[in-house]
């Protein structure tokens, strides 16, 4: 049981090219998110999915778009990174129903020069 | 969105209880109270969550007061790796665009 896998997990981009963070979870679950984690901070949210084909704005959504295109997965693309968007990214999941838990990937450290 | 405000750091000793509390002043009728563990270089792990009064399992309490604005997060007889960042979350189940942390509480357990 895999439950939040996130790839790639390290990644370091020049300003201005695009990538692409996937995340995949096994849990069948409905919803799922994606934040950015700066050092000494919380996690900001980005942008989430309450369901397969749906997506939604979260705290800090300039600069990425998300799909989700099957319900296991959950997409997260840069179109021109910036340095900015250096940071640790992490996927979560829950199923969506009363006050079902988050559960959380390892993150994915991005670098941009 | 109901914000939350947690002490930035504490410090306690192996053996002792820690307690962690949050405020949230604007907490809605519907919204739960979720507490959250991360160690460094891992995604956050679930604690405990509650609505009211009293929660307890197997490695925490939480206690929420009537109105509440407030709840503390307690961890009965610390050990080193209880070291970590605890936040608190409080809403997500009624909004999932309220899924935002705060900068949470970095709790240091010291020998």
């Amino acid at each position: 049981n895999a439950g939040v896998t996130q790839t790639p997990k390290f990644r370091v981009l020049k300003t201005g090219q695009s990538m692409t963070l996937l995340c995949a979870q096994d849990m069948n679950h409905e919803y799922m998110y994606w934040y950015r984690q700066d050092p000494g901070m919380g996690l900001r949210l980005i942008h989430y999915s309450v369901g397969e084909g749906t997506t939604a704005k979260g705290e800090v959504p300039d600069g990425y778009n998300v799909s989700r295109l099957k319900k296991q997965n959950f997409l997260l693309g840069l179109e021109s990174a910036a340095p900015s968007q250096t940071s640790v990214y992490f996927c979560a999941s829950s199923s969506g129903t009363g006050a079902s838990p988050l559960h959380f990937g390892n993150g994915t450290r991005l670098t941009v020069t | 969105l109901a914000k939350t405000t947690q002490p930035i750091s504490m410090d306690s000793y192996e053996g002792q209880e820690v307690n962690i509390t949050c405020s949230h002043n604007n907490i809605a009728t519907n919204d739960y109270i979720t507490w959250y563990q991360q160690f460094p270089s891992q995604g956050p792990r679930f604690i405990i969550q509650g609505y009211k009064t009293k929660v307890t399992n197997e490695v925490a309490s939480l206690f929420i007061p009537a109105d509440r604005k407030s709840s503390t997060l307690s961890l009965p007889r610390v050990s080193l790796s209880d070291t970590a960042v605890y936040y608190c979350l409080v809403g997500f189940n009624t909004n999932a665009g309220k899924s935002t942390f705060g900068d949470g509480t970095t709790l240091t357990v010291k020998p």
